[in-house]
């Protein structure tokens, strides 16, 4: 069956870094875009980034360009995103989902991403 | 300020039908035909409900069903059960610079 499992959040001062990683498995990796959405404590969904199956295509919301970089590993099944220049408004759950063409079939449990001093 | 406008609540009896509307632009909602939705419980993460405006996925009940009139798409819950309890988010393609917009949520409550 399908699975995503994020790790690597934690708590990180402003102006820190941090580097999440979605494990996944239960279908071909490279054949799926994958993207990261976050939600803020008490908020709704917000998309982050995407990212094309042979790592081709990127793309960001303006609140995270130029401060996140979205990357993948086919040959290890594995997502991620390094934040760096962590804002406060930054803090949420972070979760890795599948891209089933412009939706999104299957999410992670999430990590949770704290900005804080 | 969410990209795409819904009602913070809804809420109907067991049984009952709900509806939940989803407000954009022709830039988005009205635009293309990818409009999903989303169901939430406390401390879980978002499912996909529907897609394509009007889809189900499959093992979702057709308890819920989707259309769109223009820029506003809604979700419809019919006979309304305990479990349908949940935040419930609307998504929408959005062009390739904002990919997809989501809707602030809506919380359904179950009386």
């Amino acid at each position: 069956q399908v699975q995503l499992v994020e790790s690597g959040g934690g708590l990180v001062k402003p102006g820190g870094s941090l580097r999440l990683s979605c494990a996944v498995s239960g279908f071909t990796f490279s054949d799926y875009y994958m993207n990261w959405i976050r939600q803020a404590p008490g908020k709704g969904l917000e998309w982050v980034s995407y990212i094309g199956g042979r790592s081709t295509y990127t793309g960001y919301a303006d609140s995270v360009k130029g401060r996140f970089t979205i990357s993948r590993d086919n040959a290890k099944n594995s997502l991620y995103l390094q934040l760096n220049s962590l804002r406060v408004e930054d803090t949420a759950v972070y979760y890795c989902a599948r891209d089933a063409g412009r939706r999104f079939d299957f999410w992670g449990q999430g990590t949770l991403v704290t900005v804080s001093s | 300020q969410s990209a795409l406008t819904q009602p913070p609540s809804a809420s109907g009896s067991p049984g009952q039908s709900v509806t939940i509307s989803c407000t954009g632009t022709s830039s988005d909602v009205g635009g293309y035909i990818d409009v999903s939705w989303y169901q939430q419980h406390p401390g879980k993460a978002p499912k996909l409900m529907i897609y394509e405006v009007n889809k189900r996925p499959s093992g979702v009940p057709d308890r819920f069903s989707g259309s769109r009139s223009g820029n506003t798409a809604s979700l419809t819950v019919s006979g309304l059960q305990a479990e349908d309890e949940a935040d419930y988010y609307c998504s929408s393609y959005a062009g390739s610079n904002n990919y997809v917009v989501f809707g602030g949520g809506t919380k359904l409550t179950v009386l």
